[in-house]
């Protein structure tokens, strides 16, 4: 069974520095997808970026990247140039054949 | 513009009440889900759907059911409330491997 672990419960980053959130996933799959959703407090839950696993390009989205290790099995967020209306949950996520696994989040808070 | 949009936002209810949850979708993903959530935790999943007239319970044991009749609609009925329900309650559909699209979310609080 697949499992997805994010072992930072909580973050803090200052305005305008770079932060890395950690996800690991164990799997037997050799093709699946990857996500990291964010959630801001009382607010939606959106997409920030999806990495596609037999591509060995790391996805990057504006501010966001990821830095996938597949042979790792890691999967981390790196937000630059933090801004406060970064401060959110973040969530990982696995996705093989419609199926969903996710983290248990990450509160990560920007500080002024 | 293609959404899913969950309604009511906030809803508080007396036990014992029936209430149903509405989600529905515009974009004509054959895969819709719940889960439920108490505020800034993890997700459980409670149901799923991969299309018409298919319906699954998730990981998280729950008291609530679930109908799919119509692609776009995916709602969820507790036939008795009890304070034990007050959580959040997220809904999402997905299509191929572009990731979830949520909704906004129902906050239940049952007195």
């Amino acid at each position: 069974a697949q499992t997805v672990t994010q072992s930072q419960p909580e973050m803090s980053v200052q305005e305008a520095e770079t932060v890395t959130l950690s996800c690991t996933y164990d799997t037997s799959e050799n093709n699946y997808y990857l996500f990291w959703y964010k959630q801001p407090p009382s607010r939606q839950m959106i997409l920030v970026i999806r990495q596609e696993a037999y591509k060995q390009q790391n996805a990057t989205e504006n501010r966001f990247s990821v830095n996938f290790q597949k042979a790792a099995k890691s999967f981390s967020l790196k937000i630059s140039d933090s801004q406060l209306g970064d401060t959110a949950m973040y969530f990982c996520a696995f996705m093989k054949h419609g199926e969903y696994i996710f983290g248990t989040g990450t509160r990560l808070k920007v500080l002024a | 513009e293609a959404d899913i949009y969950q309604t009511p936002r906030y809803l508080v209810i007396g036990t014992g009440k029936k209430i149903t949850l509405e989600c529905s979708q515009t974009m004509g993903h054959d895969k819709m889900y719940w889960y439920q959530q108490d505020p800034g935790m993890e997700l459980h999943l409670i149901h799923y759907s991969y299309g018409v007239n298919s319906t699954e319970k998730g990981d998280l044991s729950s008291e609530s059911t679930v109908s799919r009749i119509r692609t776009e609609h995916f709602p969820l009925t507790l036939e008795s409330a009890r304070p034990s329900h007050t959580s959040q309650y997220l809904c999402a559909s997905s299509e191929g491997g572009n990731g979830y699209t949520f909704g906004s979310g129902t906050r239940l609080t049952v007195v």
